[in-house]
């Protein structure tokens, strides 16, 4: 089952909104509001930013937020920070029977 | 406060299996619903989700990498353990461990990773 599509790089300047697309099929994205950003930073682990398609764990800023329409999820961060500058990757639960889950392949976030 | 932590060689040769360790606090995986999974990373590259288990002992694994993996729990220990048979350089990556709560499909908490590099 191939991956999540992501675009590679996104870029915005600080107080600017950037939107990260990810997308997948009716068996996953689509089918189910089980879609979870992560952002991590080099050399570290990474962190839930966003689960269940909208809902922010406890601590994540409000300035990130998600959304899905048909097999596209979407992350956008607003106000953007310098320290937002990381790599995003979104994940879907997937229906088929042997799988558990799938990453998109990522995206480098560069703030300006 | 839960915490994971990943242990195991860093250096493995290829053919050889590889046995990765999570060690965990602040849950049991006796409690229904939890689970722990692992992922993985190449340098440079996007994760890849390898295998879950949950408190009951059902078990999920990546179907590119099925016939390779075994995950395994030993609930007393606070353990998760990984197994990959046939190691090759292209499975040198970072290997996390992470916690599922119950009625849930997302990751909550990771561990720090730890790099296995496949090379004679």
């Amino acid at each position: 089952q191939s991956a999540l599509t992501q675009p590679a790089s996104v870029s915005g300047s600080p107080g600017q909104s950037i939107t990260i697309s990810c997308t997948g099929t009716s068996s996953d994205v689509g089918g189910y509001n089980y879609v979870s950003w992560y952002q991590q930073h080099p050399g570290k682990a990474p962190k839930l930013m966003i689960y269940d398609v909208t809902n922010r764990p406890s601590g994540v800023s409000n300035r990130f937020s998600g959304s899905k329409s048909g097999n596209t999820a979407s992350l956008t961060i607003s106000g953007l920070q310098a320290e937002d500058e990381a790599d995003y990757y979104c994940s879907s639960y997937t229906s088929s029977s042997t799988l558990y889950m799938i990453f998109g392949g990522g995206t480098k976030l560069t703030v300006l | 406060q839960i915490t994971l932590k990943e242990s195991g060689p860093t250096l493995v040769k290829p053919t050889q299996t590889l046995t990765l360790t999570c060690t965990f606090s602040g849950f049991s995986l006796s409690t229904s619903g939890v689970g722990v999974g692992w992922i993985r990373q190449p340098p440079g590259k996007a994760l890849e989700w390898l295998a879950l288990i949950y408190w009951d002992d059902d078990k999920r694994y990546s179907p590119s990498l099925k016939s390779r993996l075994t995950i395994t729990k030993d609930t007393s220990k606070n353990q998760v353990v990984l197994t990959m048979t046939n190691m090759d350089p292209v499975d040198t990556a970072t290997y996390y461990c992470a916690h599922r709560r119950p009625s849930t499909t997302h990751f909550d908490y990771w561990g720090q990773g730890t790099l296995v590099t496949v090379s004679s």
